[in-house]
């Protein structure tokens, strides 16, 4: 089935450790996005690709990484320096601008 | 700067009854698209419609309704005779002409008590 696999569905991480979300699409869509999504708020964009080997940063960047090798897959990384990391985070895929997206069933990350 | 607002942050609802989500949007742009989203407790947003911002027509699919009025800057989705499948928390977003940005309101969680 086609469709947006994000894994793991829980992680956990300690204090001061870099951890990386995978995303994986099998929709070939070219463009791919990661959200952040805290109680009672919306999703906030992390970070989005247009395409292979370009990404642009989102509203709330800072402390995280992407990376787009394949179009295929965009994991994000979670370094130490994300102040605020425990969150449910969402990736989506779009066939092109301003179509719909389709989502993954999210990453749910708890810094312990 | 884009901007979407949900107001009611929570609706509870008995089965059968009708429930309308508010959506209200800020844009500069003329040309704009407006989505709602439905999120299950398994968590992954499903689609449920886009629309362009010419065409106001109202569109309904099934129990699904949509009110789409420029003048007010308003997108407001009704659920006809409620289920307690449709419980769940339904975004409005809103992206503007030639931005990959999809912006979200803060959600509305509709609980449907059987």
């Amino acid at each position: 089935d086609g469709g947006i696999t994000q894994s793991p569905k829980y992680l956990f991480r300690k204090e001061g450790q870099n951890v990386t979300l995978s995303c994986e699409q099998n929709l070939n869509h070219d463009a791919m996005y990661w959200y952040r999504q805290d109680p009672g708020q919306g999703l906030r964009l992390i970070y989005y690709s247009q395409i292979v080997n370009d990404f642009q940063k989102g509203d709330i960047a800072e402390g995280y990484s992407v990376s787009r090798e394949k179009k295929e897959s965009f994991p994000l990384t979670v370094t130490s320096a994300q102040k605020n990391p425990t969150a449910f985070y969402l990736c989506a895929s779009s066939r092109a601008l301003n179509t719909e997206a389709f989502f993954g069933q999210g990453t749910r990350l708890t810094v312990v | 700067a884009q901007k979407v607002t949900q107001a009611q942050t929570e609706i509870s609802v008995v089965e059968k009854e009708d429930v309308t989500l508010d959506c209200v949007y800020e844009t500069r742009d003329t040309t704009y698209y407006l989505f709602w989203y439905k999120q299950p407790p398994s968590g992954e947003l499903v689609f449920l419609i886009r629309r362009n911002s010419f065409d106001e027509q109202n569109e309904i699919s099934g129990r699904y309704s949509w009110n789409f009025q420029k003048s007010t800057s308003s997108f407001n989705f009704t659920i006809t005779a409620s289920q307690v499948v449709d419980s769940a928390v339904y975004f409005c977003a809103l992206s503007e002409a030639d931005d990959y940005k999809l912006s979200f309101g803060a959600g509305t969680t509709v609980t449907v008590r059987a």
